[in-house]
């Protein structure tokens, strides 16, 4: 089956840093662009972050730029975000996202179940 | 405040067709496609339509989308109780350079 599962996540003390991670199987992973998407506790989803199949191409929400960074590691098949200084308003659940074939922005046709990220002192 | 703006909540019988908004703007849904997504209780999104009309093999033929200059909109024809979850849409923003979401629309099936 395929699928994505994320890795990484936990509680972290404002200021903080964390770094997930995202591995895929059952898909030639380097052909595909890939995606984080994060939702609040009871609240709805927000794109995070963006990164073409080859890494030439990454897009970031103006709430995460400058803080985040998203990279991939085609010969791994691994999808990673680094996350630092870390406020209460990042917690969330993590997903990671899978764009489509022909890399229309903003079509996820896959997603791993998420990992809960925990920002609090 | 979501960029996409969506009805926070729709509701329906099984014999009713409900409808779901999403409107935007010239920079996102006027020049882009849009994407519906349904997240079911406790499980993540899954893509529901694509391309505005389109829909994933398996995904009912009771659910359609469609999409008229700065809007769009999700239509389900007699909806089921398993389709109870929240939708939402989602668009590529030119101004932003980014995806934007709608703030979501919780279905309830009476």
């Amino acid at each position: 089956e395929v699928q994505l599962a994320e890795f990484g996540g936990g509680l972290v003390q404002p200021g903080g840093s964390l770094r997930l991670s995202c591995a895929v199987s059952r898909f030639t992973f380097s052909s595909y662009s890939l995606n984080w998407v994060r939702q609040a506790p009871g609240k709805g989803l927000e794109w995070v972050s963006y990164i073409s199949s080859n890494s030439r191409n990454i897009y970031y929400a103006g709430s995460v730029k400058g803080r985040f960074t998203i990279s991939r590691d085609n010969a791994k098949n691994a999808l990673y975000l680094q996350l630092n200084s870390l406020r209460d308003e990042d917690t969330a659940v993590y997903y990671c996202a899978r764009g489509d074939y022909d890399d229309h922005l903003g079509c996820f046709d896959l997603w791993g179940r998420g990992t809960l990220v925990t920002v609090s002192s | 405040q979501s960029v996409l703006t969506q009805p926070p909540s729709a509701s329906g019988t099984p014999g009713q067709r409900v409808t779901i908004s999403c409107s935007g703007s010239t920079s996102s849904i006027g020049s882009n496609y849009v994407y519906w997504y349904q997240q079911l209780p406790g499980m993540a999104p899954k893509l529901l339509i694509y391309r505005n009309n389109q829909r994933p093999s398996g995904v009912p033929d009771r659910f359609s989308g469609s999409k008229s200059g700065t809007s769009a909109s999700l239509a389900i024809s007699g909806p089921r109780s398993e389709d109870e979850a929240d939708y939402y849409c989602a668009a590529w923003d030119d101004r932003l350079s980014g995806v934007v979401f709608g703030g979501g629309t919780k279905l309830t099936v009476l």
